[in-house]
């Protein structure tokens, strides 16, 4: 069974470009989620889709960060335009159901602007 | 603030000897769970335990919660030089998603 899957694992950028981050889950979960590290402190919760509905994105910092979950299967997370400060690991998880409570994470992407 | 918070920052030991990793909280939650992660990969899934559960063991470790301390422990014991990786706690504070510390980082030395 594959796992987790992110891509790209790196993403180098300049402030003010546009990012795309994409995150395909484990098949039949329901449940993704958009983590960030950022500088090595804690791993901050960013939204959560149930299916193709966002469930809870009170962690997405602000505007310039879209997430998309189109048919329920993968995901997309969008910075635009990107700034210094989104530099960190962007780890998407799933789950297959809320009750297990047992999270899959993907390696991560590690994304730098510059 | 933090939900979670792991303490120590970080732990040196050596190969054999046990590390223990403490998480505190602030809010009430349904379970905690525990997850390690290697250097550049995602975090694996150690063990879960519930509200109303007060130790749990999976092989080498055991895990301990304390509801009226709002606190759990992480023990590893006979630590071996793959054990090197962070170690994160995680609560479902507000039942809809999961909230991790900062983690500690794990160096077993040969």
């Amino acid at each position: 069974e594959a796992g987790v899957t992110q891509f790209p694992s790196h993403s180098v950028i300049e402030k003010g470009q546009t990012v795309t981050l994409r995150c395909d889950p484990i098949s039949g979960h329901d449940n993704l989620y958009w983590y960030r590290r950022v500088m090595g402190k804690e791993i901050k919760f960013l939204l959560h889709f149930v299916k193709e509905s966002k469930q809870d994105e009170s962690g997405m910092p602000n505007n310039r960060f879209l997430a998309e979950r189109t048919g329920g299967t993968y995901s997309t997370l969008k910075v635009q335009p990107a700034e210094l400060e989104d530099s960190g690991v962007y780890f998407c998880a799933s789950s297959q159901n809320w009750a297990t409570g047992k999270l899959f994470f993907g390696s991560g992407t590690q994304l730098s602007v510059l | 603030s933090q939900q979670g918070e792991e303490d120590p920052q970080a732990l040196s030991i050596q190969e054999g000897e046990n590390a223990t990793m403490n998480c505190s909280y602030k809010t009430s939650i349904n379970n905690l769970q525990w997850y390690r992660q290697n250097s550049g990969r995602g975090l694996v899934h150690l063990i879960l335990i519930r509200s109303n559960e007060r130790e749990k063991h999976s092989g080498r470790l055991r895990v301990t919660l304390d509801t009226s301390k709002k606190s759990s422990s992480l023990l590893i014991t006979a630590s071996r030089a793959a054990d090197t990786a962070s170690y994160f706690c995680a609560t479902d504070a507000n039942g809809q998603n999961f909230v991790f510390g900062p983690g500690t980082r794990l160096s077993v030395l040969p």
